[in-house]
């Protein structure tokens, strides 16, 4: 198993105060994803990583950073929090599929932000 | 336009009895794989079952079975012999390029399942 932890596991913040997320993954996997899931959206991408300090920007990426400077941490920043971003955020890793040439996706345990 | 596309906002099934759960989806690139993950009420993300675009044969995981329909593009999953353990949100994803280095998944809405005793 991929072993993805995502911290904190709930949080209440601000409107226009920071927030980071924290997905951290003990297996060295490369590639690393964060999605938020709204109802009626399902799970949107946020940004995406392929390596240490490489990312790259998903669908709903406006408001969100995210940096990796090692390979088993992938942050994701609100830089100023909005109402719009009070969501379930799911960080997830790719890894080999068993048995097949093609990757599967773990997913951690979410978390889930408020913005008040 | 979407690329995966789930018709059923919600669904209803008795207990025992075998269930189908559309998706259909949308690529030009000839290298995809399709997923179906299941969030039960606790939140947390489960794989089921994978099929990809050059198989020949429908994917199978126990009660999971995957009707691939590829002119169609359709990818739906049918649940066999239901149990009241499948209540859930059932989501259907694709990852195009498959042999292209790893790109991210695309998810449609979801479908909610029930199932009643």
């Amino acid at each position: 198993d991929a072993g993805i932890t995502q911290s904190p596991r709930h949080k209440v913040t601000e409107t226009g105060t920071p927030v980071t997320l924290r997905c951290h993954q003990t297996e060295n996997h490369r590639y690393m994803y964060w999605y938020r899931q709204d109802p009626g959206h399902g799970l949107r991408l946020i940004h995406y990583s392929y390596g240490v300090k490489d990312t790259d920007k998903g669908e709903v990426s406006d408001g969100y950073s995210v940096s990796r400077s090692k390979t088993e941490d992938f942050l994701l920043t609100l830089e100023s929090a909005t109402s719009s971003q009070t969501s379930v955020y799911f960080c997830a890793i790719s890894e080999p599929l068993l048995q097949t040439s093609n990757y599967g996706y773990t997913f951690g345990s979410g978390t889930r932000l408020t913005v008040v | 336009a979407q690329k995966i596309t789930q018709t059923q906002p919600g669904m209803f099934v008795q207990e025992k009895e075998a269930v189908t759960l559309d998706c259909t989806y949308d690529t030009s690139d000839p290298s995809y794989g399709l997923f179906w993950y299941k969030q039960p009420s606790s939140g947390e993300m489960i794989f089921l079952i994978y099929q990809g675009s050059y198989d020949q044969q429908n994917a199978t995981e126990g009660r999971y079975s995957l009707n691939f329909q590829k002119a169609r593009k359709s990818a739906n999953l049918v649940i066999s012999a239901s149990q009241l353990g499948d209540s859930a949100m059932y989501f259907c994803a694709m990852r195009e390029a498959l042999f292209s280095g790893n790109t991210p998944l695309v998810f449609g809405k979801g479908t909610r399942l029930s199932v009643i005793a």
